[in-house]
């Protein structure tokens, strides 16, 4: 079936600094992927969708300049945090969209900002 | 207001017995739902999708149900295993735009005891 990879599956930064996470499809090419953010017993929330080639399109309250999108691939996107902040600190997943396909998602990435 | 509520956030039964799950929305007109499974730090795993014309779908031991007059779904496992323990999501799709605009209900975290 369908995988999903997302990496790092955990990771802790100071505040004020940049954190990349990156979302792959292994065997299927993902014109569009998802981002999405968890955070403890509240709902999955979608954050943009990414298309390939093209700009992100961001939910609203959710600021591009704080969370930049590149989906440079069919099988690549990534998610950066700028300047993070302890508040940013949350499970962020992708998931990955193919024709005819329900979508799969990432195993998530933890973040933590001290 | 739109709501999307899952009936509790833990629910405890007795291995063998059947489980039964609860998504409830209101003020949405979705043209289809899904149920997904999320295991720990893990991203959500696509179990289902029912269309709005249809009631019933089975996959396995799995069941939904779907009442657009009642505006709610009903996810069953039967013969329940403490492998079935995770929290299950419901997910309402269809309203246009990106095939991620999934709205999440918060999941229900189920427990089966041997």
């Amino acid at each position: 079936g369908a995988v999903v990879s997302q990496h790092p599956s955990r990771v802790i930064c100071k505040s004020g600094t940049s954190v990349k996470i990156e979302c792959r499809s292994l065997d299927f090419q993902a014109t569009t992927m998802f981002w999405y953010r968890q955070f403890p017993k509240k709902s999955l929330m979608l954050m943009a969708t990414s298309n390939e080639g093209s700009k992100a399109t961001y939910e609203q309250g959710v600021e591009k300049d704080k969370f930049l999108i590149n989906h440079a691939s069919l099988t690549l996107s990534t998610l950066t945090v700028t300047s993070a902040h302890p508040e940013d600190s949350s499970f962020y997943i992708c998931s990955a969209y193919t024709q005819s396909s329900p979508l799969h998602f990432g195993n998530g990435t933890r973040l933590t900002v001290t | 207001s739109q709501k999307i509520e899952q009936n509790s956030e833990a629910l405890n039964i007795q291995e063998g017995k059947t489980a039964t799950l609860t998504c409830n929305y209101t003020n949405y007109s979705p043209a289809y739902l899904q149920w997904y499974r999320q295991d720990p730090g893990r991203g959500p795993v696509f179990l289902l999708l029912i269309r709005e014309n249809e009631k019933e779908k089975r996959k396995e031991r799995l069941k939904v149900t779907f009442d657009t007059t009642l505006k709610q779904s009903l996810f069953h496992i039967t013969a329940s295993q403490p492998a079935d323990s995770a929290t299950y999501l419901c997910a309402l799709g269809g309203f246009g735009g990106s095939q991620g605009n999934l709205i999440f209900g918060k999941g229900t975290k189920l427990s089966v005891k041997p």
